[in-house]
């Protein structure tokens, strides 16, 4: 079946930081593929999402881009803010309706 | 906005107990998933529903039950609660074409003793 890597975390950032989250996947086919944000203490929201080989998606200044060739869908953003702090999660499609998600990324931004 | 509820925020309940997690969403989608969060593995489907009376198995479906008479709720029942199954239990939904854009609700976080 599909699985999901992410890099471990925490990662912790100075405010206005590049940030990278990798994410790798295996798959039969050509998932969709998803980031999910969760905040302290609440359920996880969409972040941003890629149908298809180089699809980039994005929001709030987040970006990924669905790189066929490596297999990855790694997150960036350019200046973190300290809003950013929570737990970041990879996920793939697994072709009937489910997903499956990564373990998290906790992300820490200091002011 | 798609609102997804869940009946507890906090359970504390004993083991051999009987346990009932509900899950309401209001956007009338079809599919509605539970998952279990645990640190360092991420969530793990339990069970999933794509319509009313109908349900699939999840990846660990092992101690749990489903139950989905209505289209807007999805209870999720421990036969007999254990305590390795002290998680914190997530309910999502979506709905066909985009399966994957789920809505997640706020959490119940169950402590068994």
């Amino acid at each position: 079946g599909n699985s999901v890597t992410q890099m471990e975390g925490p990662v912790t950032l100075s405010e206005e930081a590049f940030l990278t989250i990798n994410c790798t996947y295996t798959a039969t086919g050509y998932p969709s593929l998803f980031w999910y944000v969760q905040y302290p203490g609440e359920g996880l929201q969409l972040l941003l999402k890629a149908t298809k080989a180089d699809d980039k998606g994005s929001n709030k200044g987040f970006e990924a881009t669905y790189r066929k060739e490596t297999t990855s869908f790694h997150l960036e953003k350019g200046s973190v803010q300290v809003s950013d702090s929570a737990v970041y999660f990879c996920a793939s499609d697994t072709g009937r309706r489910a997903l499956t998600f990564g373990s998290g990324t906790r992300l820490q931004v200091q002011p | 906005d798609v609102k997804v509820t869940q009946s507890s925020r906090y359970l504390v309940k004993r083991t051999g107990e009987k346990v009932f997690l509900e899950c309401v969403q209001d956007m009338d989608h079809e599919n509605m998933f539970w998952y279990r969060q645990d640190p360092g593995l991420g969530l793990r489907l339990i069970y999933f529903s794509y319509d009313v009376k109908m349900k699939e198995k999840g990846d660990i479906p092992e101690g749990y039950s489903v139950s989905r008479e209505k289209k807007e709720r999805f209870s999720l029942i421990l036969e007999s609660a254990s305590t390795n199954q002290t998680s914190m239990y997530l309910c999502a939904s979506s709905t066909p074409p985009r399966d994957g854009e789920q809505y997640f609700g706020p959490g119940t976080r169950l402590t068994v003793t």
